[in-house]
């Protein structure tokens, strides 16, 4: 299993949907794990930490199943400013590593 | 000015140039990253700093040489890179090192001709 792999997409979704990313990942021992957002030709920047309670903000929600080792991404009534590539991000190894996934694309269309 | 600033913004160069990337974060923070976004990969780490020490090399080729002067301060020094070093190069800063909540600069996009 890679690292860290998520479906790079593009996920099509019509305004007002509810839209969910999966990530995952292979090292047991990391312990906390974050969601970037990266639009078009500029750099990510941080959506969200993921913990093993679950995080939410808004009409996002990031979870984690550890059991599973994957984390997901929830974004319901998605607006077309939400059109970005997602990155899942997750720390480990030595001088915490951190290692990003390819991202996934989601496109709001009107 | 505030957050993580990178200059320049868009670089052209050719295989025989020495050429250099500057970040500079203006958050206080003591740890600095070096990444690399080539189409269709994800991010990869190249080099990390901890307060103005190297703590990490991802096994980069010596043709990209990191400085780090101070802890707000980062560069990284390009000599005879190949077309395929072309990319995004993003500079990122965090707390500490161990911290993967982490802000970055807008990128140089980098043209090897």
């Amino acid at each position: 299993r890679k690292e860290v792999e998520q479906d790079p997409g593009p996920f099509n979704v019509p305004e007002g949907a509810t839209v969910a990313f999966n990530c995952t990942y292979s090292n047991s021992a990391s312990q906390s794990f974050f969601w970037y957002r990266q639009d078009c030709r500029k750099e990510p920047k941080l959506l969200m930490s993921v913990y093993s309670s679950g995080n939410e903000d808004g009409r996002f929600t990031a979870q984690l199943n550890r059991a599973s080792q994957y984390i997901s991404l929830l974004i319901r009534d998605s607006k077309l400013s939400d059109s970005a590539t997602y990155l899942c991000v997750v720390p480990g190894g030595g001088y915490q590593k951190v290692t990003f996934g390819i991202g996934t694309k989601l496109q709001v269309i009107p | 000015e505030t957050g993580v600033t990178q200059t320049p913004r868009h670089l052209v160069m050719g295989m025989t140039n020495k050429k250099s990337l500057k970040c500079e974060q203006h958050l206080g923070h003591n740890a600095m990253y070096w990444y690399k976004q080539s189409a269709k990969k994800p991010l990869e780490l190249m080099f990390v700093y901890s307060l103005e020490e190297r703590v990490e090399n991802n096994s980069v080729p010596s043709r990209f040489s990191p400085e780090c002067p101070n802890s707000s301060h980062l560069f990284l020094h390009l000599h005879t890179l190949q077309p395929e070093d072309s990319a995004l190069y993003l500079c990122a800063s965090s707390q500490e090192v161990q911290n993967a909540e982490a802000f970055f600069g807008q990128g140089t996009r980098l043209t090897v001709v």
